[in-house]
């Protein structure tokens, strides 16, 4: 049973342009999502989180939007940058705060 | 301040045999929590420490089980080993439980 889903296995963006990553989840008792960036060879690095309280959350060139409607939320990067190539994991956490869940991940290629 | 250290980073066990996994959670921290990814999927959820005891499991098996020390490092052990356990072990550490969770690089276990 996936619980956070992330439909794109990969994207490409070119350099400059922005960087689109899609989640969803089917939880209605999450109350916390996060972003992690995760490069070969190292364990996943924190991006970015939000409350389900909010609906959008910025840091510099990333930014969080949630849908809570439509159990949908997204990681915009603009603009994006060779360095930020990696791969992105959704991940939500229930109101209980110990378990926090994973989508599979979506690898971003950001081209020169 | 140090970071989340796992040891080792590789390791090679025969089906049937038992291993343990270290992590040293990252200074300050008194919370661990245990994943494991496997190939093309996201971390899944093992269990998660606080301040020494279990206070939170996924769907693994009783021959998953952990400790954590009174320093907060943490041990996983895996016994009767099978092959589907071959993946990442990640380890991660927050301040609190319901924080941001730092990880380490992980330790890839094959099991032949």
């Amino acid at each position: 049973d996936q619980q956070v889903k992330q439909n794109s296995p990969s994207l490409s963006v070119q350099e400059g342009r922005i960087s689109i990553l899609n989640c969803d989840y089917t939880n209605s008792m999450f109350d916390y999502f996060l972003w992690y960036k995760k490069y070969p060879a190292e364990g996943p690095t924190f991006l970015i989180s939000i409350s389900s309280i909010k609906d959008k959350n910025e840091d510099g060139r990333f930014t969080v939007f949630l849908n809570k409607s439509a159990k949908h939320l997204s990681l915009h990067i603009v603009p994006s940058q060779p360095g930020d190539s990696a791969v992105y994991f959704c991940a939500a956490r229930d109101t209980g705060g110990f378990k926090t869940i994973f989508g599979a991940g979506t690898r971003l290629f950001v081209k020169a | 301040e140090t970071g989340v250290t796992q040891s080792p980073t590789h390791l090679i066990k025969t089906r049937g045999q038992q291993v343990t996994l270290r992590c040293s959670s990252q200074s300050g921290h008194n919370t661990v929590s245990w994943y494991q990814q496997a190939l093309g999927q996201g971390p899944q959820f093992i269990f998660q420490y606080y301040r020494e005891e279990e206070n939170g499991r996924g769907n693994f098996p009783p021959r998953f089980s952990g400790l954590q020390f009174p320093n907060y490092s943490s041990e996983l052990n895996v016994n009767a080993l099978e092959l589907d356990d071959s993946a990442l072990y990640l380890c991660a550490s927050s301040s609190q439980m319901n924080t941001e969770a730092f990880f380490g690089q992980g330790t890839r276990l094959t099991v032949v």
